[in-house]
């Protein structure tokens, strides 16, 4: 059982430059997530999709695009990269809303370097 | 702004010690607090999970302790061992525009050293 599996591990990109990239569960989970992380600013939330065909903006939606065509996939874009989008991407699936004890589950994140 | 704040930033303790990790938050309609542990390369795991209805939840060596009316929570880690060395984040939950939403805190680094 895979859980949540991201694509690519490690990327570097030169400014204005594009790419998306992909994650997959295979959990059968309605929600997903992207996340990035940055050094003393915890997880903050970029988009978000509470099922197949649905996207919203969290926290830090500026600069990203996301789509969920599939239930099981989520794909983050990004259409002309700045340095500011250095981090690391996670992204992450959950069960459905209101309920109590479930967790997120996560990637194992992109690395992302923008030069 | 910062929803959940987490302190400290770093921590080194030695092996059997007892870590503390502390968080605080401010707004009310949080209800669910779960922590997270991530290790170098790794995404973030849930470890623990504690309600509001309840002070203190333990699950093996990891304690959440909960205060209610100083809106503040921690995690203890009983007799830590090397292999606990990793990011410890906390999160505030709550439901928003139909689903639970998510805060995390800044992390907390952990070193236990043989």
């Amino acid at each position: 059982n895979a859980g949540v599996t991201q694509t690519p591990k490690f990327r570097v990109l030169k400014t204005g430059q594009s790419m998306t990239l992909l994650c997959a569960q295979d959990m059968n989970h309605e929600y997903m997530y992207w996340y990035r992380q940055d050094p003393g600013m915890g997880l903050r939330l970029i988009h978000y999709s509470v099922g197949e065909g649905t996207t919203a903006k969290g926290e830090v939606p500026d600069g990203y695009n996301v789509s969920r065509l599939k239930k099981q996939n989520f794909l983050l874009g990004l259409e002309s990269a700045a340095p500011s989008q250095t981090s690391v991407y996670f992204c992450a699936s959950s069960e459905g809303p209101g309920q109590f004890d479930y967790g997120y589950t996560f990637g194992s994140g992109t690395r992302l370097t923008v030069v | 702004q910062q929803q959940v704040k987490q302190s400290p930033q770093s921590l080194i303790v030695q092996k059997g010690g007892i870590p503390i990790i502390n968080c605080a938050y401010e707004n009310t309609a949080f209800d669910y607090f779960p922590w997270y542990q991530q290790f170098p390369g790794k995404g973030p795991a849930l470890l623990i999970a504690i309600r509001p209805d309840v002070s203190e939840k333990k699950e093996g060596r990891f304690t959440i302790s909960f205060n209610k009316s100083a809106k503040q929570f921690s995690l203890h880690i009983m007799d830590s061992q090397p292999g606990d060395s990793a990011t410890y984040f906390c999160a505030a939950s709550r439901m928003d525009t139909g689903r639970r939403a998510l805060t995390f805190g800044s992390g907390t680094r952990l070193q236990v050293q043989p």
